[in-house]
């Protein structure tokens, strides 16, 4: 069966600092990946999929950047994290048409 | 496209009814659909899917209602239970075979079951 894991649940950063979260699949390939961003109390926000390694579409003009150095890794990175990083980070993957999401990363800048 | 800047809905249920939670969807090319259920602190779940060829479908104490005609799609869950508090969320596909198969995500609903 597949999995999906992300790490770390929690962080919290300070502004200014770099910032990496990072999304594994498991039982899968070539799978296409997905970044989301979720505000408390509020719906998903698409920031990045990619449909293979090195593939990596942008939804929105951001300080973070994503990379995929291989099939079944998803990274999300930042060189200098803002306060309005802050926020619920999930990563999802998807064969078809369904997407499976992970656990997701609480992650608050201060 | 989803509104990022307006706070969730909300519907106040009594354990043991019915619960119906209702999404407008934006594109009508969109082909398939699926509700997600979302725990406090937890990644979304998946539901139960449709596809646009069909008017409703059934799960485990779930229905999804799908009208085409004015791009609603309705989730009914039967006998709610406190375990089903939650965000639920709406989301349609308009990927066309390029591969991304991206979803489009509504606002969510969030489902408060009073005991």
């Amino acid at each position: 069966s597949q999995t999906i894991h992300q790490w770390p649940a929690t962080l919290v950063q300070p502004v200014g600092s770099p910032l990496s979260l990072e999304c594994t699949v498991e039982g899968t390939s070539n799978p296409n990946l997905y970044w989301y961003r979720q505000a408390a109390g509020r719906g998903l926000q698409l920031l990045f999929y990619s449909i293979g390694i090195d593939q990596i579409s942008s939804e929105v003009p951001q300080n973070l950047s994503a990379s995929r150095p291989q099939d079944r890794q998803f990274i999300l990175s930042s060189k200098k994290l803002l306060l309005s990083d802050s926020g619920f980070y999930l990563c999802a993957w998807s064969v078809r048409n369904e997407q499976f999401f992970g656990p997701g990363t609480r992650l608050t800048v201060l | 496209g989803e509104n990022v800047g307006l706070h969730l809905p909300t519907l106040s249920v009594q354990e043991g009814d019915n619960s119906i939670i209702n999404c407008a969807y934006s594109n009508s090319a969109s082909d398939y659909f699926i509700w997600y259920k979302q725990e406090s602190g937890k990644g979304p779940q998946f539901i139960i899917d449709i596809r646009s060829n069909m008017d409703k479908r059934q799960g485990q104490r779930v229905t999804v209602l799908l009208n085409k005609t004015v791009k609603h799609l309705s989730l009914q869950i039967a006998a709610t239970q406190p375990g089903d508090s939650a965000v639920y969320f709406c989301a349609e596909n308009m990927g066309s075979g390029a591969g991304s198969y991206q979803l489009t995500f509504g606002k969510g609903t969030k489902l408060s079951v009073i005991p």
